[in-house]
């Protein structure tokens, strides 16, 4: 059964420098989601892209972050100057389309020391 | 906020009983999904009940939907020690995209 991946599964980094985490989508899925789960807390959405480009962002998604679908598979989160609050679990999903159910990827751990 | 909330925020059930986690959530809804989360890992996603639909069902799951009440229950029936995990439900607007509640938190007692 298709899955979503993610890469890496973990991440530890300093503070202020950039990461990027990567996903591979479902081959046939057309919406992307990038959604971030702060140890103990709930998931909160960060971002949507569709027809490549951004369909919705949250305030948490402010100018340190950014999205990028560089081939026809991956979908990257980046983010330019990591602080300590940014240590959460971040998950890819993807969607047939935007009504529909959305299939999440492992996860990548990241802390930020 | 449009999240939903779960309610208990903690279960704990022996094997073989049914249990029972509730939704509620503020604003009008395309969607609601409910998903499951073993501690620590991904979101595997159990059922997904559209605005017009009122129960839905897939093997052991049960869930409800009442827009009028804004409310959803995910219903497990008989519970195997497997099932432990964190129960969420997330609801889907105009947006598209999930608004997850703060979970339930299952534990099946062998």
């Amino acid at each position: 059964e298709p899955e979503v991946t993610q890469t890496p599964s973990h991440q530890v980094t300093q503070m202020g420098q950039e990461v990027i985490l990567r996903c591979v989508p479902i081959s046939n899925h057309l919406y992307f989601y990038w959604y971030r789960q702060i140890l103990g807390q709930k998931v909160e959405f960060l971002v949507s892209f569709y027809n490549n480009e951004i369909s919705e962002k949250s305030e948490i998604f402010d100018d340190q972050f950014s999205v990028e679908r560089p081939d026809g598979s991956n979908f990257t989160l980046k983010i330019r100057s990591t602080k300590l609050e940014d240590s959460a679990m971040y998950f890819c999903a993807s969607a047939t389309r935007g009504t529909e159910t959305q299939y999440f990827g492992p996860g990548t751990r990241l802390l930020v020391l | 906020s449009q999240q939903g909330e779960e309610d208990p925020q903690a279960l704990s059930i022996q094997e073989g009983e049914n249990a029972t986690m509730n939704c509620s959530y503020k604003t009008s809804i395309n969607n609601l999904q409910w998903y499951r989360q073993n501690s620590g890992r991904g979101l595997v996603h159990l059922i997904l009940i559209r605005s017009n639909e009122r129960e839905k069902h897939s093997g052991r799951l049960r869930v409800t939907l009442d827009t009028s009440k804004k409310s959803s229950s995910l219903l497990i029936t008989a519970s195997r020690a497997a099932d432990t995990a964190s129960y969420f439900c997330a609801t889907v607007s105009g947006a598209n995209n999930l608004f997850f509640g703060t979970g339930t938190r299952l534990t099946v007692i062998p």
